[in-house]
Formats: C-alpha cells, sequence, structure tokens
C-alpha cells in the first residue's frame, strides 16, 4: 500500500549547518508530494509541496525536488536557523482520490545556536 | 479570514464516557478531514468529507467513532464508550476541494481519556 519512511529523529545541528532530512514514498501511480511542520505549541502548516516529477518546492530557504527514478522528496535547507527548530512530516496525497494525506513518522529537528 | 478552528482544545474524560469534537473550517472550503495524532502511531487519517457526504469510513478505528458535517460547514466527531488507547490529538483539516488546494489544519483537541 501507500506508504511514507521518513529518517528517524531527533537531529541537532549548530546554527547555519547544512539539513538534509529523508524522504521516500512507495505508491501506486505518481501522487502530490508534501513537507509539513510544526512548531512547538503550534499546529500543522504546509511548508512546501510538489505536484510532479522533477518539480522542486521551496519555501523560507528550505528545498525539496519530487524524484520519480529514486521515490524521494528529501528536505534541504543551506543554513537552519534556531527558529527551525520544529518536527517535520513527509506526506503524499494516497492513490484513492479522496485527499487524504499520508504521513511519514515525523523528524524532529533542534538547531542550537 | 480566520483559519480552521477546533474545539474544545484540551478534554479530559473518564474511560466509558462519550466526547464530541467540533471542526470549524475555513469558510468555502468544501472539503474536510480528520486525523488522529499519537505517540504510537503518528499521524492517521480517519475520514473525509466532500461537501456534507463521507463516501468512506474505513478509516475510523472502530466502530465507536463516528462522525457527521452539517450545512457544508461544522464538522463534530463522536467517540464512544471511550478507551485508554482513544488518546491523542485530534486533527482537523479543510481544503477548497477535495484533492484541490492546500489543507489548512486547526489547533487540534487532545483527547486524554482516564
Amino acid at each position: 500500500g501507500d506508504s511514507v519512511t521518513q529518517m528517524e529523529g531527533p537531529v541537532t545541528l549548530s546554527e547555519e549547518a547544512f539539513l538534509t532530512i529523508n524522504c521516500t514514498y512507495t505508491a501506486t501511480g505518481y501522487p502530490s508530494l508534501f513537507w509539513y511542520v510544526q512548531y512547538p505549541g503550534e499546529g500543522l502548516q504546509l511548508l512546501l509541496k510538489a505536484t510532479k516529477a522533477d518539480d522542486k518546492g521551496s519555501n523560507k530557504g528550505f528545498e525539496a525536488t519530487y524524484r520519480k527514478e529514486t521515490t524521494s522528496f528529501h528536505l534541504e535547507k543551506g543554513s537552519v536557523q534556531v527558529s527551525d527548530s520544529a518536527v517535520y512530516f513527509c506526506a503524499q496525497h494516497g492513490s484513492s482520490n479522496t485527499g487524504k494525506l499520508i504521513f511519514g513518522q515525523g523528524t524532529t529537528l533542534q538547531v542550537k545556536p | 479570514g480566520a483559519g480552521v478552528s477546533q474545539s474544545p482544545s484540551n478534554k479530559v474524560t473518564e474511560k466509558g464516557k462519550d466526547v464530541e469534537l467540533r471542526c470549524d473550517p475555513i469558510s468555502g472550503h468544501t472539503a474536510l478531514y480528520w486525523y488522529r495524532q499519537s505517540l504510537g502511531q503518528g499521524l492517521e487519517f480517519l475520514i473525509y468529507f466532500q461537501g456534507n457526504s463521507a463516501p468512506d469510513k474505513s478509516g475510523l478505528p472502530s466502530d465507536r467513532f463516528s462522525a457527521e458535517r452539517t450545512g457544508g460547514s461544522v464538522s463534530t466527531l463522536t467517540i464512544q464508550r471511550t478507551q485508554q488507547e482513544d488518546s491523542a490529538v485530534y486533527l482537523c483539516a479543510s481544503s477548497l476541494e477535495l484533492l484541490v488546494g492546500e489543507q489548512y489544519f486547526g489547533p487540534g483537541t487532545r483527547l486524554t481519556v482516564t
């Protein structure tokens, strides 16, 4: 069935370090892919998305490229800030056309000054 | 404009009691979704509505769970005879249409069953 697997955390980085959070998916088709972020004490927010192969989603310095050949959607940021500390969720639209999102387990990022 | 709102924000209930969780979607959003976030299960999809209709209820964890939506707006998730394993954060989201537009999430209702 459709699923999303992302790297386990927590990930601890120093400010200005490079960030990669790996995400791979399994699906019967070519689903839209998403990264959501949950800041401490806040709700889930869409960070970026890509709807087809080779699309690059970007927002707030974060990027992710939809790679059909490796079924991946890794999240990257060149220089993290303390304010980026949050839980990051990779997600896909399942192939059922219900609009339901299938989420990975979440990766906690802690950025230290 | 206003985002998705949920009430109550926190609910503590005794095992065996019934609870109702409310979601107010963004005005004009025809699609509405319920998810559950728990430590052991992560984020799991429960049910979606297109208008007032919920075509697929297979994501609900048991027959103690039910949901309805009225007037194409407010939705209520009801859990009967609550169990400790129902303790979780229940999230509601809405989007302009099914599969169209971003899903905007509410702040969630934290349910604790004692």
